[in-house]
């Protein structure tokens, strides 16, 4: 069956970085695009970009460009997510989610930026 | 960017109702690719509909989704208990992907 498993949650101060990987297994991995979606507490979804794991090509929304950066690793099935210059605000749970409407979400990671 | 409205904030209903959830687009929705999720407190949420009309692998019957254009509804046709919780749409036609703030469905 599809899974994808996120790594553990981390605790972070503000100006650093955090780096947030996604192990998938049970389909192809090539075939599905991958996105990350965060979820700030009590509030609702955001798109934080997506990534083609055949090219490795990506596309990030306005308000992250030049923070956030989604690599991948073929021979390990794995997405990851950094971002950068981490402010209080950036303080969520980041899903890894397949596809182009989202069918299969991860456990959900949550970060912490916190002085 | 396409912005997406929900509509009401919140539902308070009773088990047995219906329930009648409406996400408003701020332009056409390419392709009618829009979808509805199910969040519960403490979970990830989980797809229910895809494409405007298309039940995801497992969701029963009871829920439904339709619309085009600009105007689309997710309708429960009758509440379980299982049922209340938060609800979100999304259209993923057109860059960025974007989301609606939510509904939340309560118990009245």
């Amino acid at each position: 069956q599809v899974q994808l498993v996120q790594s553990r949650a981390e605790v972070k101060k503000p100006g650093a970085s955090v780096k947030v990987s996604c192990e998938t297994s049970g389909y192809s991995f090539t075939n599905y695009y991958m996105h990350w979606v965060r979820q700030a507490p009590g509030q609702g979804l955001e798109w934080m970009g997506m990534i083609n794991p055949r090219g490795g090509g990506t596309s990030y929304p306005h308000n992250l460009q030049g923070r956030v950066t989604m690599t991948r690793d073929t021979s390990t099935r794995t997405v990851y997510m950094e971002l950068s210059s981490l402010r209080s605000e950036d303080t969520a749970v980041y899903y890894c989610v397949r596809g182009n409407y989202y069918d299969y979400w991860g456990q959900g990671t949550l970060v912490t930026v916190s002085s | 960017e396409i912005v997406l409205t929900q509509s009401p904030g919140t539902l308070s209903l009773s088990p047995g109702e219906r329930a009648t959830l409406s996400c408003r687009a701020s332009q056409s929705v390419s392709s009618s690719y829009l979808a509805w999720y199910q969040q519960k407190l403490g979970q990830a949420p989980r797809l229910l509909i895809y494409d405007t009309s298309s039940r995801a692998t497992g969701i029963p019957d009871r829920f439904s989704g339709s619309g085009s254009g600009t105007d689309f509804t997710l309708t429960i046709s009758r509440l379980e208990p299982e049922d209340f919780a938060v609800y979100y749409c999304q259209q993923y036609g057109s860059s960025p992907p974007t989301f609606g703030q939510g509904t939340k469905v309560e118990i009245k």
